[in-house]
């Protein structure tokens, strides 16, 4: 079945410990995205990546880091978590620029 | 600058009736594609449509369709005979470009189906 994987779905943490979230997906997907959703903001684009070891910057990258070593995982990585990070976030794949995205099932994060 | 721009927090709709989700945006770039998802309660994002800034006919997938104004920027989605199941938030998203894979979104409208 083709899919989108998020690990982990719920994490309550502290400020300052840092975390990753894994993302991977089985359908040789070159393109592949992380979001985060937060009410009245919908979604903002975090990072995003075109292939292995290429990566950009999205809308909000500020206090996030990701990693493309491999095609099928793209982690998004909190090194200092804060309150303010608090969020759902989502991971998201897709084969081409004009294809559609399949997404993740989400993580929601809170940060005390 | 918000480049997608979803006017309706919330709508209603009557069951089996048809409804237009607003959504314009803003782009200096002749290439772009225009995408509308829907998020149920549950939380996944389902893609529903995809319109292409060079596509010369409006989208169309089964009960959704694109009313695509490029004049005009806006990009909204009809969904025809509503069901109880399309209560859900609706977002528009654009990408620019074919150079990367920069994705914004609008801020979403929560649609209600009444029964």
């Amino acid at each position: 079945e083709a899919q989108v994987t998020q690990n982990p779905r719920y994490l309550i943490t502290v400020t300052g410990k840092k975390l990753t979230v894994t993302c991977s997906q089985n359908m040789n997907h070159e393109y592949m995205s992380w979001y985060r959703q937060d009410p009245g903001l919908g979604l903002r684009q975090i990072y995003y990546s075109m292939n292995v070891e290429v990566t950009d910057k999205g809308d909000v990258p500020e206090g996030y880091k990701v990693s493309r070593k491999e095609k099928r995982n793209f982690p998004l990585i909190l090194e200092s978590p804060s309150p303010n990070q608090t969020s759902l976030y989502f991971c998201a794949s897709s084969l081409g620029l004009a294809d559609l995205q399949y997404f993740g099932p989400g993580t929601r994060l809170t940060v005390t | 600058a918000q480049k997608i721009t979803q006017t309706q927090p919330g709508m209603f709709v009557q069951e089996k009736e048809a409804v237009t989700l607003d959504c314009t945006y803003d782009t200096s770039d002749p290439s772009y594609g225009l995408f509308w998802y829907k998020q149920p309660s549950s939380g996944e994002m389902i893609f529903l449509i995809y319109q292409g800034s060079y596509d010369q006919q409006n989208a169309t997938e089964g009960r959704y369709s694109l009313n695509f104004q490029k004049a005009r920027k806006s990009a909204n989605l009809v969904i025809s005979a509503s069901q109880l199941g399309d209560s859900a938030m609706y977002f528009c998203a654009m990408r620019e470009g074919w150079d990367n894979n920069d994705m914004r979104f609008g801020a979403g409208t929560r649609l209600t189906v009444k029964p």
